[in-house]
């Protein structure tokens, strides 16, 4: 299947920091990526759908000004955590779809974020 | 997108066939059946999705009622490595920007 990257796969930060977790993919490309979240034992919750070249859309409850997304080319989206603080620790999954509208979704191998 | 339910857990022993199934009652004509599964830490893996007609792959195999309102997923002969949460998922597959929206799924425990 096709392959999407996620980086770092770890990141740990003082709280107030920013952090930016990068998905790429890496044999094709995406005009649109998802991301997620997951805390401990729960299921993903999307944050929001990123658009290459346009704004993210985001999901009610998303703070657009605190997870800033940026999808600049066809295989790299961003997602950057502003102004960090431990309840923002988490699982961070980036998704992109292969082959347009109805392609199927592959799945990064997720960022964990430790807010101290 | 249609919502699924899924049993919480489910025990399988190793070397023997693992039916995971999953209900869809409010499925609509043009939503597909997917199925992923989240192994510990890890990202989400695509295993096999359908419309209304069994599917197999090397993974996998997928039989869908006739109703669609249910379908099951059967691992064929579970390893030590199948033990994940296993997510159903119905929705509509040409609709742009279409969004998959996972439920709490089914963790399976492969005991040896």
């Amino acid at each position: 299947g096709a392959v999407v990257s996620q980086h770092p796969s770890r990141v740990i930060c003082k709280s107030g920091t920013s952090v930016k977790i990068e998905c790429r993919s890496l044999d094709f490309q995406a005009t649109t990526m998802f991301w997620y979240r997951q805390f401990p034992k729960q299921s993903l919750m999307l944050m929001a759908t990123s658009n290459e070249g346009s704004k993210a859309t985001y999901e009610q409850g998303v703070e657009k000004d605190k997870f800033l997304i940026n999808h600049a080319s066809l295989t790299l989206s961003t997602l950057t955590v502003t102004s960090a603080h431990p309840e923002d620790s988490s699982f961070y999954i980036c998704s992109a779809r292969v082959g347009g509208a109805s392609g199927e979704l592959f799945f990064g191998e997720g960022s964990r974020l430790t807010v101290l | 997108d249609a919502k699924t339910t899924q049993p919480p857990s489910m025990d399988c022993a190793e070397g023997r066939a693992a039916n995971l199934p999953c209900n869809h009652s409010t499925i609509s004509g043009n939503e597909y059946v997917y199925w992923y599964r989240q192994i510990h830490s890890q990202g989400p893996q695509y295993i096999i999705h359908g419309l209304k007609n069994n599917e197999t792959n090397e993974m996998a195999s997928l039989i869908i009622t006739e109703d669609r309102k249910s379908s099951t997923l059967i691992l064929p002969h579970a390893t030590l490595r199948d033990t994940a949460v296993y997510y159903c998922i119905v929705r509509a597959r040409n609709t742009g920007g279409f969004k998959t929206i996972f439920g709490a799924g089914t963790r399976l425990f492969v005991k040896a």
